[in-house]
């Protein structure tokens, strides 16, 4: 069985200040890892994956992460948040062996301080 | 990237009545579509996996005949919500599987069905 852990719930940060969403995982076998986020009464949108090969992963808006499969964790950085990043933002697993079901976790709601 | 919409986008409606649900993936064809169930600030619930041409799969804990799942084409899938109560009022969003050129498989995420039942 997979299970995602975000740790914090929420996640204050001012303007233009780096910012990192923290993921961990469990799993028994190889992992697919992704980012979502998702603005107030909308669906998810992908933010970045990681499949295979390099353990940093760029995605769109500015987003990285870097898989670390020694500590089971897949945290999410950006180096300058701006307003427009306020969002939830979720973080999921799917086993990778062609079990496409999706484990979320339960979420960060990052809030940009102006 | 790939597409997927949801029809309606918000619905109300009156206890013991049914809901349909519309998801479709615009540009890609979706053999398989997933339906979440989101609550207030909570993550998402994996609610079922529809696959087109047969019986969709529920997760444990859901009710196959209350919330009906039809894949008719591999671009769209539809959530009938029987008999809605109350209780039943949530945000559900669909996914579809889309493989791309590379064969590597991503989830795409509808916008989202916010259904109030009163």
């Amino acid at each position: 069985a997979q299970s995602v852990t975000q740790l914090d719930s929420q996640v204050p940060v001012f303007e233009e200040a780096p910012v990192e969403l923290r993921c961990n995982y469990s799993s028994s076998v190889s992992v697919y890892l992704f980012w979502y986020v998702q603005y107030p009464n909308q669906g998810l949108q992908l933010l970045l994956k990681y499949l295979s090969g390099s353990t940093l992963v760029k995605g769109i808006n500015g987003f990285e992460a870097e898989f670390n499969k020694s500590q089971t964790s897949f945290h999410l950085r950006k180096p300058s948040v701006h307003i427009s990043d306020t969002a939830e933002y979720f973080c999921a697993v799917s086993d990778g062996f062609g079990n496409e079901k999706l484990t979320f976790g339960t979420g960060t709601r990052l809030t940009i301080i102006p | 990237g790939a597409v997927v919409s949801q029809h309606p986008s918000r619905v109300i409606c009156k206890s013991g009545t049914s809901v349909k649900i519309e998801c479709r993936s615009l540009d890609f064809q979706a053999t398989t579509m997933f339906w979440y169930r989101q609550f207030p600030k909570k993550s998402l619930m994996l609610m079922a996996t529809s696959n087109e041409g047969s019986k969709a799969t529920y997760e444990q804990g859901v009710e196959k005949d209350k919330f009906l799942i039809n894949h008719a084409s591999l671009t769209l899938s539809t959530l009938t919500v029987t008999s809605a109560h109350p209780e039943d009022s949530s945000f559900y969003i669909c996914s579809a599987r889309d493989f791309g050129i590379s064969g590597q498989e991503t989830q795409y995420f509808g916008p989202g069905t916010r259904l109030l039942v009163l």
